[in-house]
């Protein structure tokens, strides 16, 4: 079956660095891959999507890589700020449908 | 531009009970969604819609039932809630089904089941 992998533990950084996030997924092909912020309490916000043929997707301080091969996406916040502080959710599609992970959290440090 | 709501924003029901979560959306999207949110589970679907009139199910559609009778509204009953059920429900729309369009997401709705 179709599986998701996120890191559980929650990653705390200090401000100003750059914070990488783990996305694995297996069992299945995703033509486009989406990555999503949520903070406690409210729905999950979009951020980025990459698709199967890009390599590197960028947006503002943000930064996603998509490697088909090793069916892995990883996820960049440079120059963190204390505002950064949410859970990311990773959210492959393919089968017809999105499909997300259990999500990440960050916690930048002031 | 309100995007997505919900309604209620929270409730609590005793086992047994039919419950109607309502979803709106003023996006004029054709796709929209039921999620359901449990800790340590991620976010789970549970129903979707294509277009006003057609419904499939998601991974998790048992006990759950959904009706697109037009492009904005997408309400979801449950006909006899279970405290299984207990969760917070996130409603979405997308301007179609493939994996290029973005999700919207509304604020969600906390049900729980006595």
């Amino acid at each position: 079956s179709q599986k998701i992998e996120q890191n559980s533990e929650a990653l705390n950084i200090q401000e100003g660095k750059t914070a990488t996030l783990t996305c694995n997924y297996t069992n299945y092909s995703p033509a486009y891959l989406q990555w999503y912020r949520q903070d406690p309490g409210r729905g999950p916000v979009f951020l980025l999507l990459i698709r199967e043929n890009e390599k590197e997707k960028r947006k503002e301080r943000l930064k996603v890589t998509f490697d088909t091969t090793l069916k892995q996406s990883l996820f960049h916040i440079t120059a963190s700020q204390p505002a950064d502080s949410a859970t990311y959710l990773c959210a492959p599609y393919g089968n017809n449908r999105l499909a997300f992970g259990k999500g990440n959290q960050v916690v930048v440090i002031p | 531009i309100a995007g997505i709501t919900q309604a209620p924003t929270s409730q609590i029901l005793a086992a047994g009970r039919r419950m109607t979560l309502r979803c709106t959306q003023d996006m004029r999207h054709n796709a929209m969604y039921w999620y359901r949110q449990d800790l340590g589970l991620g976010l789970r679907l549970i129903h979707y819609s294509n277009t006003a009139g057609t419904t499939g199910k998601g991974e998790v559609p048992d006990g759950y039932s959904v009706s697109r009778a037009n492009t904005d509204d997408f309400p979801l009953t449950l006909a006899s809630a279970v405290p299984s059920q207990t969760s917070v429900y996130f409603c979405a729309s997308s301007e179609g089904l493939a994996g290029g369009h973005e999700q919207f997401f509304g604020p969600g709705t906390r049900l729980t089941v006595l």
